[in-house]
């Protein structure tokens, strides 16, 4: 299956800071990519929707301003974390889509933000 | 989109089979239903996708009755290192990407 990647894998931050996480899909376009929360045993949260080239589409509940999603390239996006605190700390995922009719979303490994 | 809806969490010993059985009464025309496996501190990794009827591939089976309002991941004798979070996702491409909403996932236990 298509390969996605996400650096870093981990971070610490201190509260107030702000920390990008960047998602690579490596052998393949993706023309459309997501962005899932993860707290300790819970499930997958989905954050946003981006479209290449596009603006996010953020779901209900999650502050646009805080985590701002760039999808410049169909290769790349980035997720920054604003102003980070200690509540924002979770396991962030991101996942991509091929083209139309391209049914699947690969997921990437997971990047662990720890705000101190 | 259509919610989904697992039990919570399963046990087996190794070497059985082990069918986990996902309900989506709201499923649309146009959706598939996709599984997923979690590990902890893992992205989920793709198990299998289907529409109707019967899907197999080298790692799992999928069954889906005739009305599509559930759907049977089956996996053949199962090892420890299938112990993890199983998740059954329904939607359908929309605009050229699929968005699907995570249920809280089937957590599978396999003990020796």
């Amino acid at each position: 299956g298509a390969v996605v990647s996400q650096h870093p894998s981990w971070v610490i931050c201190k509260s107030g800071t702000s920390v990008k996480i960047e998602c690579r899909s490596l052998d393949f376009q993706a023309t459309t990519m997501f962005w899932y929360r993860q707290f300790p045993k819970q499930s997958l949260m989905l954050m946003a929707t981006s479209n290449e080239g596009s603006k996010a589409t953020y779901e209900q509940g999650v502050e646009k301003d805080k985590f701002l999603i760039n999808h410049a390239s169909l290769t790349l996006s980035t997720l920054t974390v604003t102003s980070a605190h200690p509540e924002d700390s979770s396991f962030y995922i991101c996942s991509g889509s091929g083209p139309a009719g391209y049914n699947e979303q690969f997921f990437g490994p997971g990047t662990r933000l720890t705000v101190l | 989109l259509a919610k989904t809806t697992q039990p919570i969490s399963m046990d087996s010993y190794e070497g059985q089979e082990v069918n986990i059985t996902c309900s989506h009464n709201n499923i649309a025309t146009n959706d598939y239903i996709t599984w997923y496996q979690q590990f902890p501190s893992q992205g989920p990794r793709f198990i299998i996708q289907g529409y109707k009827t019967k899907v197999t591939n080298e790692v799992a089976s999928l069954f889906i009755p005739a009305d599509r309002k559930s759907s049977t991941l089956s996996l053949p004798r199962v090892s420890l290192s299938d112990t993890a979070v199983y998740y059954c996702l329904v939607g359908s491409p929309s605009g050229g990407y699929q968005k699907v909403t995570f249920g809280i996932g089937t957590k599978l236990q396999v003990i020796p």
